[in-house]
């Protein structure tokens, strides 16, 4: 079946560092690629998507590519803040199979000033 | 607005025990629903969906039932809980015309089962 596969966190940056975040997937035909975020205390949050090869998903300064050669769909972003500390789900939408949401592991993402 | 409910934030509950974890939903009608499973280092499961009052589709076999007595009302069951049940629990809804990418969840209820 499908599945997201996230790099573990979590991820400590300083104020203004650069931000990725991996993510890969494994999906019979063409999925849609998202990101959530969800901060402390509230539910998740749709951050951005791609739904066919090569589009670029873009919210808040965070942005990801859908690479369908590799299988990824990697979340940057130039030069994080402290309230951008969360954790962050990738996840994908496969219409060939079952037409549910499949989430990653989540990437807790803290940002010391 | 719409806004998404539930409760308890936090519950701590000795294996062999009852569980009954509610969601409620305002601001929509007629909503789908959802509710999903973190466990220790894993991704978000979904664990069942409703489409309708009483409707109720599982995903997974489990220890778990789920129930839709009203139309924005979502309760997840348990009548003997195992240690394997500890987890995060999030709830979600979206209106039957958007795409599966527009659920809207709740902040979750972090059970742990001792």
């Amino acid at each position: 079946g499908d599945s997201v596969t996230q790099m573990e966190g979590p991820v400590t940056l300083s104020e203004e560092a650069f931000l990725t975040i991996n993510c890969t997937y494994t999906a019979t035909g063409y999925p849609s690629l998202f990101w959530y975020v969800q901060y402390p205390g509230e539910g998740l949050q749709l951050l951005l998507k791609a739904t066919k090869a090569d589009d670029k998903g873009s919210n808040k300064g965070f942005e990801a590519t859908y690479r369908k050669e590799t299988t990824s769909f990697h979340l940057e972003k130039g030069s994080v803040q402290v309230s951008d500390s969360a954790v962050y789900f990738c996840a994908l939408v496969n219409n060939n199979a079952g037409n549910m949401l499949t989430f990653g592991g989540g990437t807790r993402l803290m940002v010391k000033p | 607005s719409q806004t998404i409910h539930q409760w308890p934030a936090t519950l701590v509950q000795p294996v062999g025990s009852p569980l009954s974890l509610e969601c409620t939903v305002e601001g929509t009608s007629n909503p789908n629903l959802y509710w999903y499973r973190q466990a220790a280092g894993r991704g978000l499961q979904l664990l069942f969906y409703s489409v309708g009052i009483g409707q109720i589709s599982s995903e997974v076999p489990q220890n778990l039932s789920a129930s839709r007595p009203q139309d924005r009302q979502f309760i997840l069951s348990s009548k003997k809980l195992l240690l394997s049940d500890s987890g995060f629990y999030l709830c979600a809804w979206r209106t039957k015309g958007g795409g599966q990418e527009t659920q809207y969840f709740g902040p979750g209820t972090r059970l742990l089962v001792l």
